[in-house]
């Protein structure tokens, strides 16, 4: 079974250019998660997607932060205009659904930002 | 409100040394917990996991017990080895306003020299 793809795995920008990121989740996987994971710290959920609606994005940023999932399956994250405390890495995430027992999340390997 | 909280580390021991990493949570209503590990330069995968008080998780010699007494699931494992060394993310999925949502600790660095 393919595991979460994302893409890029790392990523150098500037501060106030613009960046953006692409998971694949686990085929049938209905529900989909981005995290930020700041070095040193545990991730952090930016936004939840059930198929292609949100279900939580009430720790996006949303002034810069954007994310979507047309039809459902892929996503992307995007940052515009990004800043320097936007380093760290991006995780993507699915789950067969959320909630109890099958909330098991399988996560992608990630993409490394770097903003200078 | 959800959170969980673990030791800080990092911790580091030697080979066949015992390990346990402390976790506490608090929830409202019944989480599961969870336990995810991170290799160097990979993603985070699944090492246990625990739905209802009592239950025990295992996998790869480490287990944890969901003790809803004390509201804790430490990590323990008896012998470790050198490729056990990474960050130990201990985790739970409980309600929130928006349905459930997955709360992580801060994670534990561990090294094993041999």
């Amino acid at each position: 079974e393919a595991g979460v793809a994302q893409s890029p795995r790392y990523k150098i920008i500037e501060k106030r250019q613009s960046v953006a990121f692409w998971c694949n989740p686990i085929s049938g996987h209905a529900t989909l998660y981005w995290y930020q994971q700041i070095l040193g710290q545990g991730p952090k959920l930016l936004i939840q997607f059930q198929n292609n609606g949100v279900v939580d994005d009430s720790q996006l940023p949303k002034d810069r932060f954007s994310a979507e999932r047309l039809k459902g399956v892929d996503s992307t994250l995007k940052i515009q205009p990004a800043k320097l405390e936007d380093s760290a890495v991006y995780l993507c995430a699915s789950s067969l659904r959320p909630g109890g027992f099958y909330n098991e999340q399988f996560f992608g390997p990630g993409t490394r930002l770097t903003v200078l | 409100g959800n959170s969980v909280t673990q030791m800080e580390g990092p911790v580091t021991l030697s080979e066949e040394a015992f390990l346990t990493i402390n976790c506490t949570y608090t929830a409202t209503g019944y989480p599961s917990l969870f336990w995810y590990v991170q290799y160097p330069g990979e993603g985070l995968q699944l090492l246990l996991k625990a739905t209802k008080a009592d239950d025990k998780g295992s996998n790869k010699g480490f287990e944890a017990t969901y003790r809803k007494e004390t509201t804790s699931f430490h990590l323990e494992k008896g012998s470790v080895q050198v490729s056990d060394s990474a960050v130990y993310f201990c985790a739970l999925s409980g309600a929130s306003n928006t349905g459930n949502q997955f709360y992580f600790g801060t994670g534990t660095s561990l090294t094993v020299i041999p």
